[in-house]
């Protein structure tokens, strides 16, 4: 157990949808990363925060937004989706170490 | 740019034999870090292993070992006497000091058969 939180384990909704995934980081870890993981594009990085602030930005498209809580845990905000949209998307929580440890991951299923 | 490349896309071995999964990289930083994953049929990532770009010490972990050799841009993973649990796919990634992306692999699927 990584000690990383992910919900839903599975979402399952229709294009032009709206979906939240909540992430809860490991104790003590105030990074938070969000990835996608596609068949046809792999593990792909998408935001990170930090204590709060937006730290860095990957590939996440217009559509998709984050944002980290007081309390530390995120939400990862998909909107207007599209059937490509469909991936296991996970979480990831740091401290200094730069070892990501990783949720379980929700797996979406747009249809 | 960074950029992990897994040659191998699949490998299947037979349950006891030794397996060495691939994992070239590319950057021009100097500080940059190593990392191996794996990913189980459950589908969660469990990390494994952290090497920094300072420490080409080879590590052993009862049946798991890396190896570190900067003169090649290689970290490969060999694990010993394989079983039936080490089904997974295996991802290298790459974490460049400064830069929060971390780059992963395609990463190796490995199947071990009884």
């Amino acid at each position: 157990d990584s000690g990383v939180t992910q919900t839903p384990k599975h979402l399952i909704t229709a294009t032009g949808q709206r979906v939240t995934l909540r992430c809860s980081p490991r104790s003590g870890d105030l990074s938070v990363y969000w990835y996608q993981q596609s068949l046809d594009q792999g593990l792909q990085f998408l935001i990170q925060y930090y204590n709060g602030e937006e730290r860095a930005k990957g590939n996440i498209l217009e559509r998709f937004s984050a944002q980290q809580f007081p309390d530390l845990h995120s939400e990862l905000n998909l909107s207007s989706l599209e059937l490509g949209d469909s991936a296991l998307y996970f979480c990831a929580s740091s401290v200094d170490d730069r070892a990501l440890h990783f949720g379980n991951g929700t797996r979406l299923t747009v249809t | 740019a960074q950029k992990v490349t897994q040659a191998q896309t699949e490998i299947s071995v037979v349950e006891k034999e030794d397996v060495t999964l691939d994992c070239v990289y590319e950057t021009r930083d100097t500080t940059y870090y190593l990392f191996w994953y794996k990913q189980p049929p459950s589908g969660e990532l469990v990390f494994l292993i952290r090497r920094n770009s300072f420490d080409e010490q080879n590590e052993i972990s009862g049946r798991y070992s890396w190896n570190f050799q900067k003169s090649t841009s290689s970290f490969n993973f060999t694990i010993t006497a394989s079983q039936v649990v080490d089904s997974a796919v295996y991802f290298c990634a790459l974490s460049v000091f400064g830069n929060n992306d971390m780059r992963f692999g395609a990463g190796t699927r490995l199947t071990v058969k009884p």
